[in-house]
Protein backbone atom coordinates (compact mmCIF):
# COMPACT_ATOMS: atom_id res chain seq x y z
CA UNK A 1 0.00 0.00 0.00
CA UNK A 2 1.39 4.00 -0.87
CA UNK A 3 2.17 5.83 1.99
CA UNK A 4 3.81 9.16 2.83
CA UNK A 5 5.67 10.49 5.65
CA UNK A 6 6.03 14.40 6.35
CA UNK A 7 8.55 14.47 9.58
CA UNK A 8 8.50 17.71 10.21
CA UNK A 9 4.99 18.54 11.49
CA UNK A 10 5.73 22.65 12.15
CA UNK A 11 8.34 24.84 10.72
CA UNK A 12 9.20 28.13 11.37
CA UNK A 13 11.42 30.78 8.97
CA UNK A 14 11.85 34.00 8.95
CA UNK A 15 10.35 36.17 6.43
CA UNK A 16 13.14 35.90 3.11
CA UNK A 17 14.61 32.83 4.27
CA UNK A 18 15.15 29.44 2.42
CA UNK A 19 12.68 26.70 2.90
CA UNK A 20 12.55 22.95 2.70
CA UNK A 21 9.68 20.70 3.34
CA UNK A 22 10.37 17.16 3.41
CA UNK A 23 8.81 14.15 1.65
CA UNK A 24 9.20 10.45 1.86
CA UNK A 25 7.11 8.22 0.26
CA UNK A 26 6.44 4.23 -0.35
CA UNK A 27 5.15 3.37 -3.57
CA UNK A 28 5.86 -0.15 -5.70
CA UNK A 29 6.23 1.13 -8.89
CA UNK A 30 7.15 5.08 -10.31
CA UNK A 31 4.61 7.34 -8.52
CA UNK A 32 2.65 10.12 -8.92
CA UNK A 33 3.70 12.98 -6.63
CA UNK A 34 1.59 16.38 -5.65
CA UNK A 35 2.54 18.98 -3.20
CA UNK A 36 -0.58 21.23 -1.83
CA UNK A 37 -1.29 23.99 0.57
CA UNK A 38 -4.39 24.67 2.47
CA UNK A 39 -4.81 28.04 4.04
CA UNK A 40 -6.93 28.25 7.19
CA UNK A 41 -10.59 27.58 6.04
CA UNK A 42 -10.06 26.86 2.59
CA UNK A 43 -9.82 23.74 0.50
CA UNK A 44 -6.17 22.43 -0.94
CA UNK A 45 -4.55 24.13 -3.54
CA UNK A 46 -2.30 22.05 -6.08
CA UNK A 47 1.54 23.92 -6.09
CA UNK A 48 3.14 21.42 -8.42
CA UNK A 49 2.86 17.27 -9.64
CA UNK A 50 5.71 15.10 -10.81
CA UNK A 51 4.30 12.21 -12.92
CA UNK A 52 7.69 12.02 -14.90
CA UNK A 53 10.75 13.06 -16.99
CA UNK A 54 13.04 15.86 -15.36
CA UNK A 55 13.27 15.04 -11.39
CA UNK A 56 13.11 19.17 -10.61
CA UNK A 57 9.42 20.16 -11.40
CA UNK A 58 8.33 23.66 -10.92
CA UNK A 59 5.32 24.91 -9.41
CA UNK A 60 3.20 28.08 -8.87
CA UNK A 61 3.75 30.64 -6.11
CA UNK A 62 7.78 30.24 -6.58
CA UNK A 63 7.54 27.20 -5.44
CA UNK A 64 9.95 23.69 -6.75
CA UNK A 65 10.19 20.07 -5.57
CA UNK A 66 12.73 17.62 -6.56
CA UNK A 67 12.09 13.55 -7.14
CA UNK A 68 15.02 11.50 -5.85
CA UNK A 69 13.79 7.96 -6.57
CA UNK A 70 16.67 6.55 -4.43
CA UNK A 71 15.54 8.72 -1.16
CA UNK A 72 12.15 7.84 -2.12
CA UNK A 73 11.93 11.83 -1.64
CA UNK A 74 9.78 14.50 -3.09
CA UNK A 75 11.00 17.96 -0.88
CA UNK A 76 9.23 21.06 -1.27
CA UNK A 77 11.48 24.14 -1.97
CA UNK A 78 11.44 27.87 -2.16
CA UNK A 79 14.16 30.24 -2.13
CA UNK A 80 12.58 32.65 -0.32
CA UNK A 81 9.53 33.21 1.66
CA UNK A 82 6.76 35.35 2.08
CA UNK A 83 4.56 35.72 4.46
CA UNK A 84 1.74 34.75 2.80
CA UNK A 85 3.23 31.55 2.39
CA UNK A 86 2.53 30.66 5.90
CA UNK A 87 -0.24 27.60 5.77
CA UNK A 88 -0.15 23.64 5.89
CA UNK A 89 1.43 21.58 2.61
CA UNK A 90 0.68 18.04 2.31
CA UNK A 91 2.89 15.81 0.15
CA UNK A 92 0.25 13.27 -1.57
CA UNK A 93 1.45 10.27 -3.25
CA UNK A 94 -1.15 8.68 -6.32
CA UNK A 95 -1.69 5.42 -7.11
CA UNK A 96 -1.87 4.43 -10.78
CA UNK A 97 -5.19 2.58 -12.45
CA UNK A 98 -6.29 3.63 -15.72
CA UNK A 99 -8.10 6.34 -14.37
CA UNK A 100 -8.98 5.17 -10.70
CA UNK A 101 -5.82 7.20 -9.56
CA UNK A 102 -6.53 7.96 -6.27
CA UNK A 103 -4.51 10.31 -3.53
CA UNK A 104 -2.84 9.05 -0.34
CA UNK A 105 -1.89 12.34 1.73
CA UNK A 106 0.81 12.66 4.41
CA UNK A 107 0.23 14.67 7.84
CA UNK A 108 1.07 17.39 6.88
CA UNK A 109 3.61 19.89 7.65
CA UNK A 110 2.40 23.61 8.73
CA UNK A 111 4.53 26.62 8.22
CA UNK A 112 5.05 29.65 10.21
CA UNK A 113 6.78 32.38 8.84
CA UNK A 114 7.92 35.29 11.37
CA UNK A 115 9.31 38.90 10.51
CA UNK B 1 -14.15 28.07 -15.00
CA UNK B 2 -16.48 27.43 -12.21
CA UNK B 3 -14.68 25.35 -8.84
CA UNK B 4 -15.84 22.87 -7.08
CA UNK B 5 -18.64 23.66 -4.98
CA UNK B 6 -19.74 22.88 -1.11
CA UNK B 7 -22.00 23.24 0.86
CA UNK B 8 -22.61 24.19 4.03
CA UNK B 9 -19.37 25.57 5.11
CA UNK B 10 -20.20 25.07 8.40
CA UNK B 11 -22.33 22.68 10.38
CA UNK B 12 -22.96 22.01 14.11
CA UNK B 13 -24.75 18.97 15.61
CA UNK B 14 -25.49 16.82 18.39
CA UNK B 15 -24.31 13.26 18.46
CA UNK B 16 -26.86 10.83 17.12
CA UNK B 17 -28.16 13.36 14.43
CA UNK B 18 -28.03 13.19 10.80
CA UNK B 19 -26.50 15.58 8.65
CA UNK B 20 -26.08 15.56 4.89
CA UNK B 21 -23.35 17.59 2.62
CA UNK B 22 -23.87 18.42 -1.02
CA UNK B 23 -20.42 18.55 -3.76
CA UNK B 24 -21.32 20.08 -7.78
CA UNK B 25 -17.77 19.43 -9.34
CA UNK B 26 -16.02 20.93 -11.95
CA UNK B 27 -18.77 20.50 -15.49
CA UNK B 28 -17.41 17.62 -17.01
CA UNK B 29 -15.19 15.89 -14.23
CA UNK B 30 -15.80 12.27 -14.62
CA UNK B 31 -14.54 11.17 -11.07
CA UNK B 32 -15.64 12.78 -8.04
CA UNK B 33 -14.07 11.90 -4.34
CA UNK B 34 -14.95 12.65 -0.76
CA UNK B 35 -11.93 13.06 1.85
CA UNK B 36 -12.04 13.67 5.66
CA UNK B 37 -9.48 15.53 6.97
CA UNK B 38 -9.74 15.19 10.77
CA UNK B 39 -8.10 18.45 12.91
CA UNK B 40 -3.91 17.94 12.80
CA UNK B 41 -4.28 14.53 9.95
CA UNK B 42 -4.16 14.66 6.60
CA UNK B 43 -7.31 14.20 4.49
CA UNK B 44 -8.03 10.33 4.34
CA UNK B 45 -10.25 9.17 1.18
CA UNK B 46 -13.61 8.33 1.72
CA UNK B 47 -15.51 7.36 -1.29
CA UNK B 48 -14.35 7.50 -5.12
CA UNK B 49 -16.53 7.56 -7.78
CA UNK B 50 -16.35 7.26 -11.41
CA UNK B 51 -19.23 8.89 -13.14
CA UNK B 52 -22.54 7.52 -10.93
CA UNK B 53 -20.35 4.42 -9.96
CA UNK B 54 -18.49 3.67 -6.88
CA UNK B 55 -14.71 2.94 -7.47
CA UNK B 56 -13.63 3.02 -3.77
CA UNK B 57 -15.50 2.91 -0.87
CA UNK B 58 -13.10 0.13 1.13
CA UNK B 59 -12.63 3.48 3.69
CA UNK B 60 -16.10 4.65 4.10
CA UNK B 61 -17.71 3.62 7.25
CA UNK B 62 -20.89 2.08 5.97
CA UNK B 63 -22.78 1.16 9.03
CA UNK B 64 -22.97 5.35 9.23
CA UNK B 65 -21.87 6.74 6.06
CA UNK B 66 -23.57 6.71 3.08
CA UNK B 67 -22.88 8.62 -0.76
CA UNK B 68 -24.70 8.37 -3.84
CA UNK B 69 -23.74 10.71 -7.12
CA UNK B 70 -26.58 11.63 -9.12
CA UNK B 71 -26.96 11.12 -12.65
CA UNK B 72 -22.49 11.26 -12.24
CA UNK B 73 -22.68 15.10 -11.63
CA UNK B 74 -23.89 16.46 -7.92
CA UNK B 75 -23.06 13.83 -5.01
CA UNK B 76 -24.09 13.98 -1.36
CA UNK B 77 -22.60 12.47 1.74
CA UNK B 78 -24.51 11.56 4.65
CA UNK B 79 -23.68 10.53 8.08
CA UNK B 80 -26.49 8.87 10.29
CA UNK B 81 -26.08 9.08 13.40
CA UNK B 82 -23.16 10.76 13.89
CA UNK B 83 -20.43 10.39 16.41
CA UNK B 84 -18.10 13.17 18.25
CA UNK B 85 -14.93 11.57 16.17
CA UNK B 86 -16.84 12.42 12.96
CA UNK B 87 -15.67 16.04 13.39
CA UNK B 88 -13.95 17.28 10.68
CA UNK B 89 -13.50 18.82 7.53
CA UNK B 90 -15.00 16.90 4.56
CA UNK B 91 -13.65 17.75 1.16
CA UNK B 92 -14.95 16.97 -2.26
CA UNK B 93 -12.54 17.03 -5.28
CA UNK B 94 -13.22 15.72 -8.62
CA UNK B 95 -10.93 15.25 -11.83
CA UNK B 96 -11.13 15.19 -15.61
CA UNK B 97 -9.49 11.61 -16.10
CA UNK B 98 -9.55 10.28 -12.62
CA UNK B 99 -6.52 12.39 -10.75
CA UNK B 100 -3.60 12.03 -13.50
CA UNK B 101 -4.31 15.51 -13.86
CA UNK B 102 -4.65 16.08 -10.12
CA UNK B 103 -7.95 16.78 -8.59
CA UNK B 104 -9.38 20.37 -7.79
CA UNK B 105 -10.58 20.60 -4.23
CA UNK B 106 -13.96 22.03 -2.97
CA UNK B 107 -13.16 24.86 0.36
CA UNK B 108 -14.84 21.63 2.19
CA UNK B 109 -17.75 21.58 5.04
CA UNK B 110 -16.36 21.75 8.30
CA UNK B 111 -18.60 19.34 10.92
CA UNK B 112 -18.47 19.64 14.23
CA UNK B 113 -20.28 17.34 16.56
CA UNK B 114 -20.98 17.89 20.12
Amino acid sequence: AQSVTQPDIHITVSEGASLELRCNYSYGATPYLFWYVQSPGQGLQLLLKYFSGDTLVQGIKGFEAEFKRSQSSFNLRKPSVHWSDAAEYFCAVGASGFGNEKLTFGTGTRLTIIP
Amino acid sequence: EAGVAQSPRYKIIEKRQSVAFWCNPISGHATLYWYQQILGQGPKLLIQFQNNGVVDDSQLPKDRFSAERLKGVDSTLKIQPAKLEDSAVYLCASSLRGGVDGYTFGSGTRLTVV
